[in-house]
């Protein structure tokens, strides 16, 4: 079945970065869209980007512009996501998801990564 | 102001109707937007519920119960989820988004209550 599992929880100090791994199976990697959500703690949804596989295209939130990356390996059907210069209010769960080109259908999701920051 | 506005709670009773709103800014026009719903309950990531846009341009979740149908309310500048025969398992947070501006903006969320 399609199915992407990230990467475990971390833990990180200010000023630090983050990279959170996606790995996709069941389906042809390249064919869809990744994007990233984030969540944190008892608040609502947030897009980060979006990413195409096969062509490497980005898109980024202006929130995150200049502070996030989003790459991939296709030869291990893994999607990566950094996140720099962490402060505290970076502190969510971290989530990968598929999508067609272009659309809002996002499925499936991945369980979610937990990114601490913290001194 | 935001740029989609959702109610943060809203309850209702099982086998009763909730209509769950997501407001667009004003100057943003509901109409031309398709707007997707997500649910998610605790501890899980969110799932797709449905896409609408009009009637003839709608989509609805693998799996996803007809009882969740989407539509807008062009004079409250509006999109709707609604859920008929409210179950208890429907007890979740809910999420709109629309593509505006080159990014994926998703609603504040509404907490629904089954009670």
């Amino acid at each position: 079945q399609v199915q992407l599992v990230q990467s475990g929880a971390e833990v990180k100090k200010p000023g630090a970065s983050v990279r959170v791994s996606c790995k996709a199976s069941g389906y042809t990697f390249t064919s869809y869209d990744i994007n990233w959500v984030r969540q944190a703690t008892g608040q609502g949804l947030e897009w980060m980007g979006w990413m195409n596989p096969n062509s490497g295209n980005t898109g980024y939130a202006q929130k995150f512009q200049g502070r996030v990356t989003m790459t991939r390996d296709t030869s291990i059907s893994t999607a990566y996501m950094d996140l720099s210069s962490l402060t505290s209010e970076d502190t969510a769960m971290y989530y990968c998801t598929t999508s067609e080109s272009h659309s809002g259908w996002f499925d499936p999701w991945g369980q979610g990564t937990l990114v601490t920051v913290s001194s | 102001q935001a740029v989609l506005t959702q109610p943060s709670s809203l309850s209702a009773s099982p086998g009763a109707s909730a209509s769950l709103t997501c407001t667009l800014r004003s100057g943003i026009n509901v109409g031309t937007y398709r707007i997707y719903w997500y649910q998610q309950k605790p501890g899980s990531p969110p799932q797709f519920l449905l896409r609408y846009r009009s009637d003839s341009d709608k989509q609805q979740g693998s799996g996803v119960p007809s009882r969740f149908s989407g539509s807008k309310d062009a004079s409250a500048n509006a999109g709707i989820l609604l859920i008929s025969g409210l179950q208890s398992e429907d007890e979740a947070d809910y999420y709109c988004m629309i593509w505006h501006s080159s990014a994926w903006v998703f609603g504040g969320g509404t907490k629904l209550t089954v009670l």
